[in-house]
Order: C-alpha cells, then sequence, then structure tokens
C-alpha cells in the first residue's frame, strides 16, 4: 500500500513568494497532521484534521500559514508571503483514528532565500 | 511545564554493541509514550509506544522500551546495533497521540 504522499519533495522559492505543500493521507484514514522540523525548534505540530475538519490549529505560526483538506484524500499547506525564516522540513501525517498510530510522510525540504 | 528531554545529542555505538537512548519527561500525568525513528532524508516511522500494561514494551527492528514511572523515563534499548539503525531518534510523550510533546532527538552513529 502506498504511504503518505507528500508533494513537491524540494521547493526553492525567493521571499514573498506564495508557497503550497501537498499531502495525500493513507486511504481510510481519518485524521491529518502537518508538522514543521527545524534545527532550532526541533518537530512542532502546526495542525490537526479530523474527518476533514481542522481540530488544533494553534501551532499555525501566524496568518500567513493556512491549511486546507477540502477531502478525505487532499491537503494543501500554504504559506503567503514566505519569508527566509519559514525554511524547513515540513512533514505530513495520517492515523486511522485519533489515538491510533501516525504514518508521516517523507516530509518536503522549504527553502525560501 | 511539560518537556521531554532527550539528553544525548549525538551517541555513538560500535556494530554489534547495545545500545540505549535515554529519554526523561516532565507531565502531570501518566502519558502515552512514543519512540520514533527518522532515517536520512526520510520521514518518521514509530518504533513503539507505550499507553498502560506492561511497562517493558517490544516494538520494531528489535527495539524495546522500558516506561519508569518512579524515574519518568522511556529509554530505548537495543541489545545489539547493526549499521542499517544510523538513524535520528526521537521520543515524544502527550495526553494523546496528537497531542505529542517531542523531544528534540538523538542521532546515533554507528562504528564498524
Amino acid at each position: 500500500d502506498a504511504g503518505v504522499i507528500q508533494s513537491p519533495r524540494h521547493e526553492v522559492t525567493e521571499m514573498g513568494q506564495e508557497v503550497t505543500l501537498r499531502c495525500k493521507p493513507i486511504s481510510g484514514h481519518n485524521s491529518l497532521f502537518w508538522y514543521r522540523q527545524t534545527m532550532m525548534r526541533g518537530l512542532e505540530l502546526l495542525i490537526y484534521f479530523n474527518n476533514n475538519v481542522p481540530i488544533d490549529d494553534s501551532g499555525m505560526p501566524e496568518d500567513r500559514f493556512s491549511a486546507k483538506m477540502p477531502n478525505a484524500s487532499f491537503s494543501t499547506l500554504k504559506i503567503q508571503p514566505s519569508e527566509p525564516r519559514d525554511s524547513a522540513v515540513y512533514f505530513c501525517a495520517s492515523s486511522l483514528i485519533v489515538g491510533d498510530t501516525q504514518y508521516f510522510g517523507p516530509g518536503t525540504r522549504l527553502t525560501v532565500l | 511545564a511539560q518537556s521531554v528531554t532527550q539528553p544525548d545529542i549525538h551517541i555513538t555505538v560500535s556494530e554489534g554493541a547495545s545500545l540505549e537512548l535515554r529519554c526523561n519527561y516532565s507531565y502531570g500525568a501518566t502519558p502515552y509514550l512514543f519512540w520514533y525513528v527518522q532515517s536520512p532524508g526520510q520521514g518518521l516511522q514509530l518504533l513503539l509506544k507505550y499507553f498502560s500494561g506492561d511497562t517493558l514494551v517490544q516494538g520494531i527492528k528489535g527495539f524495546e522500551a522500558e516506561f519508569k514511572r518512579s524515574q519518568s523515563s522511556f529509554n530505548l534499548r537495543k541489545p545489539s546495533v547493526h549499521w542499517s539503525d544510523a538513524a535520528e531518534y526521537f521520543c515524544a510523550v502527550g495526553p494523546s497521540n496528537y497531542q505529542l510533546i517531542w523531544g528534540a532527538g538523538t542521532k546515533l552513529i554507528i562504528k564498524p
């Protein structure tokens, strides 16, 4: 079975540009998570969806960040405008139900110049 | 304050030797406890988890961890490491599966 799919795997952009990261969770999984990993702050939960509904977005750093889950098989994380301090690896993870094991995607390495 | 401490940033172990990675936490109640592994350029993979019951938990790839309530610890062990175990290991705790507090990680280096 395919795992969590993320695209692109690498993204290089210039400050001020819009960036959209994409995630396809494992089929049948009802919960989806977006994380950010940096050397300075480690792994941080940005937002969590359950049945396509955002449940907890307290980790979203600021209004420049937004996330959507229009259906059970697709989610996006958008940064607009992007800033150099947004450079990080962004992971998407999904789980069958709340409380179940999270399965992580390979991540998107974002570099904002 | 709730926190997770992995005191070792790097650990170097000879192939075939035993391994113990430390994880200490500060939490008001008995949390959910996890160990994840991240290979270079990859996402995180769950090694094992503890919710309740037997305090010695067996995981994948020959890893085990022991929950010690009195020491607020959840150390990860493996009796004999293989070169393929070289990776970064993360301990995480929380009141549920998604409200996790993550440790900073321990990078495991295997000497041939």
